[in-house]
């Protein structure tokens, strides 16, 4: 069964520092998501994308958070300055259409020192 | 904006025995989809179920259905003959378009 992968599982880095995570929806999805998980916390939608731009970004995705699609395969969320309060779980997922379930990825545990 | 509230942090419920989640939402929109996305320990997010909000006929799958009440905007969900397996946070969401906007959770235990 198809499924969306996400690279690292679990991310360390310092305060100040750019990181980049990795997913690689599912092939024959059409929209991509990034959605974070602070711990103990909600699921909060990030940004979604769908034909090489963005569609919809909620008040967290600011100008530190940025989107890509490098190639056919995927699907990267980059964050420039990593804060403290960036320590999340984030969760990418991919659908077939806006209307379609969204599937999800393991996560990628971000911890910021 | 939608806002969703689940206001059972947490439930416990006996191994075969039935429970039931609550969720309400809020929404001006008429057209929409609703889920439950459950959490196990692993923190993946596995869909549940899917209710489209333009069917008045409550969506099964298997072991759990769903109880939708557009008027009132609530949309629970039941499980019946709880398993082990079932222990996880509980998510409902909401969906308008492409972002999904999800509740607080419900933490649910099953006693052997």
């Amino acid at each position: 069964e198809p499924e969306v992968t996400q690279t690292p599982s679990h991310q360390v880095t310092q305060m100040g520092q750019e990181v980049i995570l990795r997913c690689v929806p599912i092939s024959n999805h059409l929209y991509f998501y990034w959605y974070r998980q602070i711990l103990g916390q909600k699921v909060e939608f990030l940004v979604s994308f769908y034909n090489n731009e963005i569609s919809e970004k909620s008040e967290i995705f600011d100008d530190q958070f940025s989107v890509e699609r490098p190639d056919g395969s995927n699907f990267t969320l980059k964050i420039r300055s990593t804060k403290l309060e960036d320590s999340a779980m984030y969760f990418c997922a991919s659908s077939e259409s806006f209307d379609n379930e969204q599937f999800f990825g393991p996560g990628t545990r971000l911890t910021v020192l | 904006a939608q806002t969703v509230t689940q206001s059972q942090p947490e439930m416990s419920v006996q191994e075969a025995e039935t429970v039931t989640l609550s969720c309400t939402y809020d929404t001006s929109e008429s057209d929409y989809y609703l889920f439950w996305y459950k959490q196990p320990p692993s923190r993946q997010m596995i869909l549940v179920i899917r209710q489209e909000a333009y069917k008045q006929q409550n969506a099964t799958e298997n072991r759990f259905s769903v109880n939708f009440q557009k008027a009132a905007k609530s949309f629970s969900l039941k499980i019946s003959d709880s398993q082990l397996g079932d222990a996880a946070m509980y998510f409902c969401a909401y969906a308008r378009r492409e972002k999904l906007t999800f509740g607080t959770g419900t933490r649910l235990t099953i006693i052997p």
